[in-house]
């Protein structure tokens, strides 16, 4: 069975620092993974999705994440914080065997970014 | 507009009265599912689809039951609500390829079951 384990249901960055949002998962299978993004009282928006080409995926907004196998680690990143990206973020990972579609969420990381 | 429409958006019922959510997307996407939010547990799958007449359950799907006569359209069942169903409620869909395709989510169902 697969998993997401997202480190830190909250995290606090000044505005301007740099955003670290760990993700860490678990697949039987090559997966695929995805940052989304919720804002309050929204649905759910992709910020980047990792599908087996770079290692290093760039999204909306500035944002990046680097798929590290070793580390089976998909850690969202932003040199430097704006007050707009506060909001919750989930990890997603995807396996596709047998002709079926798995998705997983982690629990989500809610950001908050002081000015 | 491509997009992935739920109804209704909030809705407030009683024990044991049976509702439908109904969530359709007109992007003729196979893939469609259906999520509940709940703080500090994210998005739980309860059922997905995989085309028409062809549904799984996913990791929460007691008390639930689905249907997808029609592409477009995946309605949520639940025949005898209970207040532990008191949820927020996503629908998604996205392409069938292998591709690990985008999910389109709706903008979510709040759920009260007094």
């Amino acid at each position: 069975a697969q998993s997401v384990t997202q480190l830190g249901s909250h995290v606090s960055v000044s505005e301007g620092a740099l955003v670290l949002l760990r993700c860490n998962y678990s697949s039987s299978v090559p997966p695929y993974l995805f940052w989304y993004v919720q804002y309050p009282n929204q649905g759910l928006q992709l910020l980047l999705k990792y599908t087996s080409a770079a290692t290093l995926v760039k999204g909306i907004n500035g944002f990046e994440a680097e798929f590290k196998k070793s580390e089976t680690s998909f850690h969202l990143t932003k040199p430097s914080a704006h007050m707009s990206d506060a909001a919750e973020y989930f990890c997603a990972v995807l396996s596709v065997s047998g002709g079926y579609q798995k998705v997983t969420f982690g629990t989500g990381t809610k950001l908050q970014v002081i000015p | 507009e491509a997009q992935v429409t739920q109804n209704p958006r909030y809705l407030i019922t009683v024990t044991g009265k049976k509702l439908t959510v109904t969530c359709s997307q007109n992007m003729n996407h196979e893939y469609m599912s259906w999520y509940r939010q709940d703080p500090g547990l994210g998005l739980r799958q309860i059922y997905y689809s995989m085309n028409v007449e062809v549904t799984d359950k996913g990791d929460v799907p007691e008390g639930y039951k689905v249907s997808r006569k029609e592409k477009r359209n995946f309605p949520l069942i639940l025949e005898s609500p209970s207040p532990n169903q008191t949820s927020l409620y996503f629908c998604a869909s996205s392409l069938e390829r292998a591709g690990g395709e985008t999910q389109y989510f709706g903008p979510g169902t709040r759920l009260l079951v007094l």
